[in-house]
């Protein structure tokens, strides 16, 4: 089955320090796509990036950047110059085929970042 | 942009009642979902549907049960509400089969069962 684990329960970084939030999946797939997802205090989760298993470039946004490692079977989240505004719990989570075609998300249990001023 | 609607952000319900959580989406979504979230414990899958009145069981589907007679609305039903029952319940939609697309989330409905 699936497994996504995030091991870093919770995260306090001083403002502009920069952030990695782990993740390690688990998958027999050799097809799949993991995501990340941000919860800000308002409940509300918010899609960040999905990325496909053939495509292994890191990727970058803003102050964001994804390191998709199929090697060590991970898919790290930095945040560079970090702010207040970042304060959320961050979720990654990796595709899982149900019927009809469909696919699920099973995802980690997240990593609640707290970024003071 | 997607928008996904929960129809109560709180609701209060005594233990045995039988409670109704509406979700709606507006983007034409092939797939649904309900998720529960719990301190500690991330988001568990109850249960989701990729079709009209077609539903499969997620990870923890007891004590629940689902509906979709309309594309656009999925509702999760807990026959007879119980403590443990007390949570944070997320809906979410996606566009479709075959590859995968995000998940887009409504926010939230906080159910406390007393």
């Amino acid at each position: 089955a699936q497994k996504v684990t995030q091991a870093q329960t919770e995260i306090s970084v001083v403002e502009k320090e920069d952030v990695t939030l782990d993740c390690v999946y688990e998958t027999r797939d050799t097809t799949y796509y993991l995501f990340w997802y941000k919860q800000p205090p308002s409940g509300e989760l918010v899609f960040l990036i999905r990325r496909n298993s053939f495509d292994e470039q890191n990727e970058i946004s803003g102050r964001y950047s994804w390191n998709f490692q199929k090697s060590t079977s991970s898919f790290n989240f930095t945040i560079t110059a970090s702010q207040v505004v970042d304060s959320a719990v961050y979720f990654c989570a990796l595709s899982e085929l149900g019927q009809g075609g469909s696919e699920k998300l099973v995802f980690g249990k997240g990593t609640k970042l707290t970024v003071n001023p | 942009d997607v928008k996904v609607t929960q129809s109560s952000r709180y609701l209060v319900k005594r233990t045995g009642e039988k409670v109704f959580l509406e979700c709606v989406q507006d983007m034409d979504h092939e797939n649904m979902f309900w998720y529960r979230q719990d301190p500690g414990l991330g988001l568990r899958l109850i249960y989701f549907s990729y079709d009209v009145k077609m539903k499969e069981k997620g990870d923890i589907p007891e004590g629940y049960s689902v509906s979709r007679e309309k594309k656009e609305r999925f509702s999760l039903i807990l026959e007879s509400a119980s403590t443990n029952q007390t949570s944070m319940y997320l809906c979410a939609s996606s566009l479709g089969t075959g590859g995968s697309y995000e998940q887009y989330f409504g926010p939230g409905t906080r159910l406390t069962v007393t």
